[in-house]
């Protein structure tokens, strides 16, 4: 089992440009967050998935930030137009919702964000 | 008020030491307790899951839940220079019948040979 993965491990952009965070959840769990660790905020959940579907998005900071799941192996988050603020490093996560219970719920490395 | 607090530290203990990880919650909601352990520049690891107020033991590591006063603890018996990370506690909501995962700040552990 090779984990969730998230790619790139790092990202330098500028400010004003578009960012693509991307995850693949472990194969046959069936929810995805996303979340955001800084050292001010500490790990804040953005928006996270049910079966592919979107179930609370209410810690999307703001309009420029948006996340698909187009898949049950794929998701995308995405930063547009980005901000020094977004500076962060943005994990994934995912598990096997079974009756409302989270099993194996397990983080990706993360992509480390830099919006200069 | 966050609704799972944990103090940030950071905490410094002597190798061999037996540290005490706590944090409360304000949400009776709340219904499952873990523990993560994060390495500099990793993602957090799962270390503990519990369920019902009382202890749970595994290998050096015990976590504790009292309900009654909305308190967790981690114990880590005889920490080894290896255990130096941040400890993040965390519980599980459920919300609009799917599960929600609500972290603490995480505190930073040093253990020192």
């Amino acid at each position: 089992d090779a984990g969730v993965i998230q790619s790139p491990r790092h990202e330098v952009t500028e400010m004003g440009q578009e960012v693509t965070l991307r995850c693949k959840p472990i194969s046959g769990h069936n929810s995805l967050f996303w979340y955001r660790q800084t050292m001010m905020r500490g790990l804040e959940l953005l928006i996270y998935f049910n079966n592919n579907v979107p179930i609370d998005d209410s810690g999307m900071p703001e309009d420029r930030f948006s996340a698909k799941m187009p898949n049950a192996s794929f998701s995308t988050l995405k930063i547009q137009p980005s901000e020094p603020r977004d500076s962060a490093v943005y994990f994934c996560a995912s598990s096997l919702d079974k009756g409302g219970v989270p099993y194996g719920y397990t983080f990706g490395s993360g992509t480390r964000l830099t919006v200069v | 008020q966050k609704e799972v607090e944990q103090d940030p530290g950071p905490l410094s203990v002597p190798e061999g030491a037996i540290v005490s990880l706590n944090c409360t919650y304000s949400n009776s909601a709340f219904q499952y307790f873990m523990w993560y352990r994060q390495y500099s520049r990793k993602g957090p690891e799962l270390l503990m899951y519990t369920y019902s107020s009382g202890n749970k033991e595994d290998g050096r590591f015990t976590a504790q839940v009292d309900k009654s006063s909305k308190y967790i603890s981690l114990f880590i018996r005889d920490s080894q220079p290896s255990d130096s990370a941040t400890y993040l506690c965390a519980s599980i909501m459920f919300s609009g019948g799917y599960n929600k995962l609500i972290f603490g700040a995480g505190t930073r552990l040093a253990v020192h040979p």
